[in-house]
Formats: C-alpha cells, sequence, structure tokens
C-alpha cells in the first residue's frame, strides 16, 4: 500500500533561515509526487510537483524539490523563508496509472518568527 | 472562475442529524474527491467519483454517503452524524495532469 512520511510535525525557524522538510514515499510502481501548501485558515494549494524528468523542480515562491528515486525521497527546500510562509506543508504521493489515488502524509507545520 | 466551492463554510451538529455538504465545480473535470482533515493525520480520502453517476469508497468511507448526479457537484452525506465525524471537510477536482484542487473547506462540529 501506498504511504507517505513527513519526519518533522512541527519546525520552527527564523526569517532568512533555510529550510529543508523531509518527505519519504513507499509505493510499488511509478510516482507522481506533490508538494501542498495550507495557509492558515485557507485550502491547500500546489506547491510543485514531480511527474517526471529533471528530479529538481522548482515551484512557486521560490521552493523546490528533490526526487531522490534511490532513497524513496522528495524533500522540500527553501534557501531563505519569510514570515509568510508560516503554514502547514503536505507531501503526498500517486501512481501514474489508473485511479491515481493521493495519499498525503500528516503534514509539517512551519512557524517562521519575524 | 470560482474553481471549487464548498457550502457550509461552517456547521454544528448534535448527535444523529443528518446534513450534506455540496461541492461545486466550474473546470469541468471528471474527478471529484471528498477528504476530511484531522489534526496529525493529513487528509484521508473518504469518497471519490470517476464521473458523473459513479461513486467509490476512499479509505474512511463508514458513516459517509456521496452522490454525483451531475458532473459539476459532489454531495456528502452525513445520514446519523457521530462525534467522530467532527473534522474539517474538503472537495478536491483533478484535472488531466493529475494535479487536484482544493476548495475552502468546511468546519463541522458535532456535540
Amino acid at each position: 500500500a501506498q504511504s507517505v512520511s513527513q519526519h518533522n510535525h512541527h519546525v520552527i525557524l527564523s526569517e532568512a533561515a533555510s529550510l529543508e522538510l523531509g518527505c519519504n514515499y513507499s509505493y510499488g510502481g511509478t510516482v507522481n509526487l506533490f508538494w501542498y501548501v495550507q495557509y492558515p485558515g485557507q485550502h491547500l494549494q500546489l506547491l510543485l510537483k514531480y511527474f517526471s524528468g529533471d528530479p529538481l523542480v522548482k515551484g512557486i515562491k521560490g521552493f523546490e524539490a528533490e526526487f531522490i528515486k534511490s532513497k524513496f525521497s522528495f524533500n522540500l527546500r527553501k534557501p531563505s523563508v519569510q514570515w509568510s510562509d508560516t503554514a502547514e506543508y503536505f507531501c503526498a504521493v500517486s501512481g501514474n496509472t489508473g485511479f491515481q489515488k493521493l495519499v498525503f502524509g500528516t503534514g509539517t507545520r512551519l512557524l517562521v518568527s519575524p | 472562475n470560482a474553481g471549487v466551492t464548498q457550502t457550509p463554510k461552517f456547521r454544528v451538529l448534535k448527535t444523529g442529524q443528518s446534513m450534506t455538504l455540496l461541492c461545486a465545480q466550474d473546470m469541468n473535470h471528471e474527478y471529484m474527491y471528498w477528504y476530511r482533515q484531522d489534526p496529525g493525520m493529513g487528509l484521508r480520502l473518504i469518497h471519490y467519483s470517476v464521473g458523473e453517476g459513479t461513486t467509490a469508497k476512499g479509505e474512511v468511507p463508514d458513516g459517509y454517503n456521496v452522490s454525483r448526479l451531475k458532473k459539476q457537484n459532489f454531495l456528502l452525506g452525513l445520514e446519523s452524524a457521530a462525534p467522530s465525524q467532527t473534522s474539517v471537510y474538503f472537495c478536491a477536482t483533478r484535472d488531466k495532469h493529475n494535479e487536484q484542487f482544493f476548495g475552502p473547506g468546511t468546519r463541522l462540529t458535532v456535540l
């Protein structure tokens, strides 16, 4: 069965610090990978996605993620966080054939202090 | 375009009451989903639909029913609400590129 593990449940950073959020997945096939962000009181928005090709993908607001197939990982990074990045971040995985159910990790709450 | 909309935004029910949550989309997507979001558990799939007139169970379907009579609407019903169904409910659609688009959510409290 598919599963997604996000190692950090809560992360607290100061502005301008670098960010890396871990995501590991379990899936027996070719995967599509996603990072979603949920700002306080809002719905989920797509940050970035990986389907194929260059394993380093760039998303909105300066975020990027690297797909490392051998490690089953898709970690999210940002070189310098801002207060406005305070949000909850969800990693998700789906297959790329058939129904393609999206399985979410439990999320990481990021608090950026000014 | 409104994208994905949900009504109501908030609701408080007593145990045993029933209600229906409405999800509407104007993106002409075939796939629609209902998730619930609970602290520390991420999003879990309740039911989904791959097209008008079809529905299927997700991870946590017990206590919920759904209908997709029209392509643009996906209804989630609770026949007899229980406190364990207190949650935030999100509807989503999926485009042909496998990207999901989420509605603003419905916060439901069952007393």
